[in-house]
């Protein structure tokens, strides 16, 4: 079973402010890191595909990097606005693409 | 990006009866299909893959003959609980692609079994 851990929880941050959290993969068979971010009562919109060691991503105010030989990714948001508001989803392929093991998530509130 | 309709939203159904919830990729024609399960708290759980005319491929612990995935066309994938039972209560979402794409999501299906 592959063990994939995202930390925090939860947070809250202030409208404004940058923050960051982690997602923790196996750093064995190696395929695809992706994030996805995920409103209340929508669809899980897809952020960042991430298959490089080294790769940064960046997409607005948000950006990602990947550490595949230490099995961690970072997502990053710079200025926070309460449209950031969500739960951030992160999940893992190994060897092909096909099948992807999530994440718990990181739901983040943007206090205005 | 790629729109993917689940419905329905949410269902609440009788124990022993069954339950059909559909997912269409209305814009692409989606070769794979996927079903997760997410209880509350926990991660979204691969249920099974399906591919476009042939059998789906369970999860390891997945009941084929409880689940059963049909994915007659490529642009519907339907995902039956049968003879549902309060345990099977929990978040149903299927996702799609096409080859060599990336996978959109559904908007999920709450299921309730009473």
């Amino acid at each position: 079973i592959l063990n994939v851990e995202q930390s925090p929880q939860s947070l809250h941050v202030q409208e404004g402010d940058s923050t960051n959290f982690t997602c923790s993969f196996p750093s064995s068979n190696f395929y695809a890191l992706h994030w996805y971010r995920w409103e209340t009562a929508k669809s899980p919109e897809a952020l960042f595909v991430m298959t490089l060691n080294g790769d940064e991503k960046k997409k607005g105010r948000i950006s990602a990097t990947l550490n595949t030989k230490e099995g961690y990714s970072y997502l990053y948001i710079k200025g926070s606005q309460p449209e950031d508001s969500a739960t951030y989803l992160c999940a893992f392929a190994s060897g092909g693409n096909e099948k992807l093991t999530f994440g718990t998530g990181t739901r983040l509130t943007i206090i205005p | 990006g790629a729109v993917v309709s689940q419905h329905p939203s949410w269902v609440i159904c009788k124990s022993g009866t069954s339950v059909k919830i559909e997912c269409r990729s209305l814009d692409f024609q989606a070769t794979t299909m996927f079903w997760y399960r997410q209880f509350p708290k926990q991660s979204l759980m691969l249920m099974a893959t399906s591919n476009e005319g042939s059998k789906a491929t369970y999860e390891q612990g997945v009941e084929k003959d409880k689940f059963l995935i049909n994915h007659a066309s490529l642009t519907l994938s339907t995902l039956t609980v049968t003879s549902a039972h309060p345990e099977d209560s929990s978040f149903y979402i299927c996702s799609a692609r096409a080859t060599d794409t990336e996978a959109f999501f559904g908007q999920g299906t709450r299921l309730t079994v009473v």
